[in-house]
């Protein structure tokens, strides 16, 4: 089962921030959070990862709430082609065998309009 | 380009015809894995490899065999297969041993078993 439950949809105008919530109330403290985006019937894509500290790199923005319950995945200026289901995952730090296994729940929904 | 190759992209079979899918990465990635796709479902692992001549199951195994020779491929194969084996498959590879790992996703195969 996903440990995670995310919104099953959500809107954002073009060139404006989109922020993703999740939910992973049952986080252990060996558990990254990683967020994946699958643009329809593509292969999914590695977005950006973290443990606790709030995270950046050239695609997103992750925060993390102190008590590492839940984050938000930030888009800081969308576009139409990030219009895509995006997965918010929780993955044990020691990776290894079945411990590797990505489990993506439904996912969000995202739909960047003009 | 650092990817993960699959072929092929679409397969219609019949019940019972011997098929493999094949998965090639060019990263010198330990790691790899095949996954299913199927609505309402998420991504489910069938299974995964830490290195050659290492398999082991993942989380939705039955019907299916996988081998790994070379580093470089991760063959998935149907031996009879079945219309409830039609699905979306992704094969994934990604290093071992590292926190920051993640995985990279192949284009993905559409089967469908008539």
């Amino acid at each position: 089962d996903a440990k995670t439950t995310q919104p099953t949809s959500m809107d954002c105008a073009e060139g404006r921030a989109a922020n993703l919530p999740c939910n992973h109330s049952t986080i252990s403290g060996n558990e990254y959070v990683y967020w994946y985006r699958q643009i329809h019937s593509q292969g999914p894509q590695y977005i950006i990862h973290g443990l606790k500290n709030n995270e950046t790199n050239e695609m997103a923005s992750l925060i993390i709430t102190e008590d590492r319950k839940s984050s938000t995945l930030i888009l800081p200026h969308a576009t139409l082609r990030d219009t895509a289901v995006y997965y918010c995952i929780v993955r044990p730090k020691n990776y290894g065998g079945s411990q590797g296994n990505l489990i993506f729940g439904k996912g969000t929904k995202l739909s960047v309009k003009p | 380009e650092a990817q993960v190759t699959q072929n092929p992209r679409y397969l219609i079979t019949v019940t019972g015809k011997k098929l493999t899918v094949t998965c090639s990465q060019n990263m010198n990635h330990e790691y790899m894995s095949w996954y299913r796709q199927d609505p309402g479902l998420g991504l489910r692992q069938i299974y995964y490899s830490m290195n050659v001549e290492v398999t082991d199951k993942g989380d939705v195994p039955e019907g299916y065999k996988v081998s790994r020779k070379e580093k470089r491929n991760f063959p998935l194969i149907l031996e009879s297969p079945s219309p409830n084996q039609t699905s979306l498959y992704f094969c994934a590879s990604s290093s071992s041993g590292r926190i920051s790992d993640t995985q990279y996703f192949g284009p993905g195969t559409r089967l469908t078993v008539l």
